[in-house]
């Protein structure tokens, strides 16, 4: 079944506490990307890479890395989180199709950040 | 499930009604929008999407319209199910960088039986 995975879905930390989050698609997707979603905020792009070793930021990439080191894996990796990091967390991919790009997204991760 | 909007704007429909759900956008670069749906506890779905190049496009029950002089998107929903109470999405891109997506903040569509 073709698809994203994410884990963990669900992850309750404290601030400074160095975690990852893993993201893998199983399409032979080129592109990748993370999303936070917060309420009333809708779906915010942090990183996105257009394929393995190339990343480049999004609307709010402080305080995140990611890294592409093979074409089915995007994880993100939050050094030292804090408390406004706390939200829902989307990965997302898609192959590209003539520039337009339908994006397939991941179950979804619940951080909370104490 | 994950909720996602304590308080984002609902539409409420009776089953077998049609629903419009609207859409603005404030960059005039955009070229590409796309409609997705999110179910509770799941991530957003691609449902149709339209290019700059044209005003209208029809999928399965779903009709998307482009109104580029005003900057407003609109899905309209055929009869309405419940299956399809969710919450709706639009999003935008230019082919100045396809890599880059900017999402509304969502409308909870509610459809009574």
């Amino acid at each position: 079944e073709a698809q994203v995975t994410q884990n963990p879905r669900y992850l309750i930390t404290v601030t400074g506490k160095k975690l990852t989050v893993t993201c893998s698609q199983n399409m032979n997707h080129e592109y990748m990307s993370w999303y936070r979603q917060d309420p009333g905020l809708g779906l915010r792009q942090i990183y996105y890479s257009m394929n393995v070793e190339v990343t480049d930021k999004g609307d709010v990439p402080e305080g995140y890395k990611v890294s592409r080191k093979e074409k089915r894996n995007f994880p993100l990796i939050l050094e030292s989180p804090s408390p406004n990091q706390t939200s829902l967390y989307f990965c997302a991919s898609s192959s590209r199709t003539g520039g337009y790009n339908e994006q397939f997204f991941g179950p979804g991760t619940r951080l909370t950040v104490l | 499930g994950e909720s996602v909007g304590l308080h984002l704007p609902t539409l409420s429909v009776q089953e077998g009604d049609n629903s419009i759900i609207n859409c603005a956008y404030s960059n005039s670069a955009s070229d590409y929008f796309i409609w997705y749906k999110q179910e509770s506890g799941k991530g957003p779905q691609f449902i149709i999407d339209i290019r700059s190049n044209m005003d209208k496009r029809q999928g399965q029950r779903v009709t998307v319209l482009l109104n580029k002089t005003v900057k407003h998107l609109s899905l309209q929903i055929a009869a309405t199910q419940p299956g399809d109470s969710a919450v709706y999405f639009c999003a935008e891109s230019s082919h100045h960088n396809f890599n880059k997506f900017y999402f509304g903040s969502g409308t909870k569509l509610n459809v009574k039986p």
